[in-house]
Order: structure tokens, then sequence, then C-alpha cells
């Protein structure tokens, strides 16, 4: 298995570009999140997902969207960036009875 | 609005000495997770905490869960360099889809 995988690693866009991001998961998990690590801080948490064609809005949504056509993907969008949204983007699964979090390698996304 | 604060944010601490991280956090929560982190690298899962009183141990890493008392400490027996990293805990609610609330980290530094 795999596990949580996040495509790219690594990502420098200019003010007002759009991306996505891709986080791919083999476990089968029914949740997913999308978080963002700022430095010396912890993980805030951007959207998440209950399960396949379900979205929601976490701690800090603005300027993000996000889908989930299919279960094993989950995709967040940055429609036009700015230099706030420099940060470690990581994306995590959830197994298992104990809700223990399955975190993705991380992409660095700088915008300049 | 749950709050979790950790102390110390920051441990510089000897070889073969000991020590413990404190997280204390605001409402009542169901689980209480602990993860380490090195430098860019992601998260990794170290302990889930369900109940109160309970206690896990893996090497020189023993957490445990006071949950009347909101608090859980991660001890650390004997430390070596391997141990250096950032620690992170987390809270979360059976009724909150998963969505853990993350302290900020302490980072740990063990030196010869």
């Amino acid at each position: 298995n795999a596990g949580v995988t996040q495509t790219p690693k690594f990502r420098v866009l200019k003010t007002g570009q759009s991306m996505t991001l891709l986080c791919a998961q083999d476990m089968n998990h029914e949740y997913m999140y999308w978080y963002r690590q700022d430095p010396g801080m912890g993980l805030r948490l951007i959207h998440y997902s209950v399960g396949e064609g379900t979205t929601a809005k976490g701690e800090v949504p603005d300027g993000y969207n996000v889908s989930r056509l299919k279960k094993q993907n989950f995709l967040l969008g940055l429609e036009s960036a700015a230099p706030s949204q420099t940060s470690v983007y990581f994306c995590a699964s959830i197994g298992g009875w104990s809700f223990e979090q399955y975190f993705g390698p991380g992409t660095r996304l700088t915008v300049t | 609005e749950l709050k979790v604060e950790q102390n110390p944010l920051f441990l510089s601490m000897q070889e073969g000495k000991n020590y413990t991280i404190y997280c204390n956090y605001s409402t009542t929560s169901d689980r209480l997770y602990w993860y380490r982190q090195d430098p860019g690298k992601s998260l990794e899962s170290l302990f889930v905490l369900l109940s109160n009183g309970a206690v896990k141990q893996e090497g020189r890493l023993m957490a445990s869960l006071d949950t009347k008392a909101r608090l859980s400490t991660l001890h650390i027996t004997a430390a070596v360099h391997d141990l250096s990293a950032t620690y992170f805990c987390a809270v979360d609610t059976f009724t909150n889809a998963g969505k853990s609330t993350f302290g900020d980290g302490t980072t740990l530094t063990v030196k010869p």
C-alpha cells in the first residue's frame, strides 16, 4: 500500500494563479482532510470530507475549494493564489476505530 | 471553541535526562493523539489515548491521559538524540467527524 500520497511535492505560484493539489489514498478510508501548516504552528483544518461526494468547511476555508468525486481522491483548489497561502499543505485520511489520522508527505507551496 | 495548549513550546535537554511535555485542552474531548514531526517531514502517529487514565508506552516515550483535568503528558525517559523532533498533541470528539484540533507543537532538541 502506498498509504496517502500528495501531488505535487513543491510548487511556486505567482499571485493570482490557480492550482490544484491532489491527495490520494489506497486504504479505502471514508474521511479525508486538508490541513495547512505555517511555521511554528500546528495544523489548521481547511476542508474535510466524510465520504465520496461530500465536503465541508474547516477552520480556515477562505480562498480554497475542494472536491471528492472519487472515494480515494480529495482535491484542494486555489482559484487565485495569494502570498498568505504560502504554507505546507498536508492531506490526511482516517481509518480504524481509533480515528487515527494517516498523513501524506506534504506539499510545499510558495506564492510570490 | 476547543483550544489545545502545549508547553513548553521549545525544549532543549541533555541526553540521558528525563522530561515531560504537557498538553491541555479546553473542552471535553473523546480522543487524544500524539504525533511526531521531523524537520521537513510529515506527521507520524505515536499514540492514541481514548479513556481516562490511559497510559501507553513505546520505547523511551510514555503518554498518559487525565480527562478530568483535560491534560495529557508525554514523558521522555533517558533522552537520546534520535528523539529530537517536534511533538504535537491533538484532540477530537466522537461527534466531530474526526476533525482534530492541534496544539502548536513542542520542539525538542536533545544534545549530547
